[in-house]
């Protein structure tokens, strides 16, 4: 079955460090990825998506992620992190022959001290 | 649009009873997904649609679950009897269509609906 794995449950930065979460499915054939980011008390809000074209997708925020196909990865940076960037973090697939199923990692918690 | 719209957004309820949690899609799109979300097991997928046919129900937990979509414009998650560990944030989202190679766009999703089973 296709999965999603983010390696980090909790990652505590200071402000104005830099931020890569981990992200990899397993899944061999086309996908879409996406990564979402749960503000504390709201919904999943889409941060950015990759379907096709430029590996290197940039998002809002300030945010990108880069899809490399030969390690099965989504991996989300960003080079200088806010107080206001703490929240929950998923990466998703969407798995081409599965009818629009989408599928979410169990989400990394970020904390940014100010 | 108003986006996705969930009801009620906090339900507290005691073991044994029904619960019926709504959803209202966004106008015009096919897909509509359920999720629970809880601590131990992050966000996992209940069920979708496709055009009001549920497409995949293997994430429904016991046959407690059920889920019916009537129309485009309404689906309902029903928990029957309703147990404590069905404590979480079950939210609802939804998708235009999906294209051949699947590049539509991303799901948008509900504020959620807090279930406390006590």
């Amino acid at each position: 079955a296709q999965s999603v794995s983010q390696h980090n449950h909790h990652v505590i930065l200071s402000e104005a460090a830099s931020l890569e979460l981990g992200c990899n499915y397993s899944y061999g054939g086309t996908v879409n990825l996406f990564w979402y980011v749960q503000y504390p008390g709201q919904h999943l809000q889409l941060l950015l998506k990759y379907f096709s074209g430029d590996p290197l997708v940039k998002g809002i925020k300030g945010f990108e992620a880069e899809f490399i196909k030969s390690k099965f990865s989504f991996n989300l940076r960003k080079p200088s992190v806010q107080w206001s960037d703490t929240a929950e973090y998923f990466c998703a697939v969407n798995v081409g022959n599965q009818g629009g199923k989408l599928i979410f990692g169990q989400g990394t918690e970020l904390s940014v001290k100010p | 649009d108003a986006g996705v719209i969930q009801s009620p957004r906090h339900e507290v309820t005691e073991m044994g009873q029904e619960v019926t949690l709504r959803c209202k899609p966004i106008s015009g799109h096919d897909y509509l997904f359920w999720y629970r979300q809880t601590m131990m097991r992050g966000l996992e997928l209940l069920i979708y649609f496709n055009n009001n046919v549920p497409i995949d129900d293997s994430g429904m937990p016991e046959d407690r679950f059920s889920a019916k979509m009537p129309n485009a414009s309404f689906s309902t998650l029903k928990i029957q009897p309703s147990e404590p560990r069905d404590s979480a944030v079950y939210f609802c989202a939804s998708r235009p269509h999906q294209g051949y190679t699947g590049t539509d766009t991303e799901a948008f999703f509900g504020q959620g609906t807090r279930l406390t089973v006590v």
